[in-house]
């Protein structure tokens, strides 16, 4: 599993609130990601890091905000939760310098 | 930037026999191509890769086969066998710009049929 670990695994929350998500990497790598995986979607891309402090943008990143302060914590914010937002939330990394990426276990978010 | 279409949505095969899933990809400058697997409820797995040097690779039932000229690349899943039901995956992306992320296809659901 590379170890990854995602939390919460699980959450469902109210439209309009604060969310924030967690992925917790203990191997040391440089670059992380989050995607949302929705039906007929497929996985996009948020938001990635290639360092402390070193993030940009992906595809779908309008109402989300990361921070990485931490080589092992890669944080996704939600400033203002919205409906549109209920997805399955994945974070990934690559390994050494090589590109294969690994996916960590999810997290569920309903917004209502 | 990249874009990655998947076919077919839906592929439904005889336990045993053989099952393609094909992907096109936009973006020139991709040269890695993975595969995922993915079970209800589970993370996506990789399963296979395959870059741009290379036309085909195989590991034990599973073939992934490139065509740079037309862009495209293709899953082969021989002698399916019934945990091979799952949501499979392709994407691109470039080696170097691996911090770019990768582009995923929609995704293919393979049902095998006992």
């Amino acid at each position: 599993d590379a170890g990854i670990t995602q939390s919460p695994r699980h959450k469902v929350t109210e439209t309009g609130t604060p969310v924030t998500l967690r992925c917790h990497q203990t191997e040391n790598h440089r670059y992380m990601y989050w995607y949302r995986q929705d039906p007929g979607h497929g996985l996009r891309l948020i938001h990635y890091s290639y360092g402390v402090k070193d993030t940009d943008k992906g595809e779908v990143s309008d109402g989300y905000s990361v921070s990485r302060s931490k080589t092992e914590d890669f944080l996704l914010t939600l400033e203002s939760a919205t409906s549109s937002q209920t997805s399955v939330y994945f974070c990934a990394i690559t390994v050494a310098e090589g590109i294969e990426q690994y996916f960590g276990p999810g997290t569920r978010l309903t917004v209502t | 930037g990249e874009n990655v279409e998947q076919h077919p949505s839906t592929l439904s095969v005889q336990e045993g026999d053989s099952a393609v899933i094909k992907c096109t990809y936009s973006d020139s400058a991709s040269n890695y191509f993975p595969w995922y697997k993915q079970e209800l409820g589970k993370r996506p797995q990789l399963i296979i890769d395959i870059r741009s040097n290379v036309g085909e690779k195989k590991d034990q039932r599973i073939a992934v086969t490139l065509n740079k000229t037309a862009k495209h690349f293709s899953l082969h899943i021989t002698e399916t066998q019934p945990e091979d039901s799952a949501v499979y995956f392709c994407a691109a992306g470039a080696s170097g710009g691996g911090a770019d992320g990768l582009t995923f296809g929609k995704g293919t659901h393979l049902i095998i049929q006992p």
